[in-house]
């Protein structure tokens, strides 16, 4: 079973500025990967899917980069409504589906 | 709107039993496989189940395998989780959630696109 480990556990940053959040798996899962938006009180929302392509309405300031074991996702220009806890999910070697026990980003 | 509903959480006492429901509505529900899955403060999000589109091809974790049975009536655009045994490390907040995807050289690789609000569940005397 692949691991799937997120850092780091949590990330206090400005507005405006930008965040990096990194995802490592166990074993490669070439570029499927997916990350997800979490905010407080709400579902899970895809942001982010084959490593790198953007779900439907998702603004060009979330980028997802990285293929193999390495990932990272980019928020660029951080807004207040960007708070929230990110999760990566690998589905290269599925099921069971794993999912990474999240980054939660602080916008100071 | 294209959305998913879940509903039947509620309180159950150790070795009961529950009948999750999921509807699905803005889309065709046949075309796609579904999956529950369930987020813990312990545990983080934990996959639980997968059903395929036609209903064939069924999957569970391991925490849930022979406790839990999942099924869809796509004439009533709907997906269940039948819970028996219950434990009380099965309380949580559980979500459906659509899958997208494509399959390829006899592989399949499927992505989370549409997550409903969660049912809660608590298994508790």
């Amino acid at each position: 079973e692949i691991v799937v480990t997120q850092s780091p556990a949590t990330l206090s940053v400005s507005p405006g500025e930008r965040a990096t959040l990194s995802c490592r798996t166990s074993q490669s899962v070439d570029t499927n990967l997916a990350w997800y938006q979490q905010k407080r009180g709400q579902s899970p929302r895809l942001l982010v899917y084959g490593a790198s392509t953007r779900a439907t309405g998702i603004p060009a300031r979330f980028s997802g980069s990285g293929s193999g074991t390495e990932f990272t996702l980019t928020i660029n220009s951080l807004l207040p409504e960007d708070s929230a806890v990110y999760y990566c999910h690998q589905y290269e070697d599925c099921p069971p589906y794993i999912f990474g026990q999240g980054t939660k980003l602080e916008i100071k | 709107e294209v959305q998913l509903v879940e509903s039947g959480g509620g309180l159950a006492q150790p070795g009961g039993s529950l009948r999750l429901s999921c509807v699905g509505s803005g889309f065709t529900f046949n075309k796609h496989s579904m999956n529950w899955l369930r987020q813990t403060p312990g545990k983080g999000l934990e996959w639980l189940s997968y059903i395929s589109h036609a209903g064939t091809d069924m999957r569970y974790a391991d925490s849930v395998r022979g406790r839990f049975t999942i099924s869809r009536d796509d004439a009533q655009n709907s997906l269940y989780l039948q819970m028996n045994s219950l434990r009380a490390e099965d309380t949580g907040l559980y979500y459906c959630a659509r899958d997208e995807g494509f399959c390829t050289g006899g592989r399949c690789y499927r992505w989370k696109d549409l997550w409903g609000q969660g049912t809660l569940v608590t298994v508790s005397s």
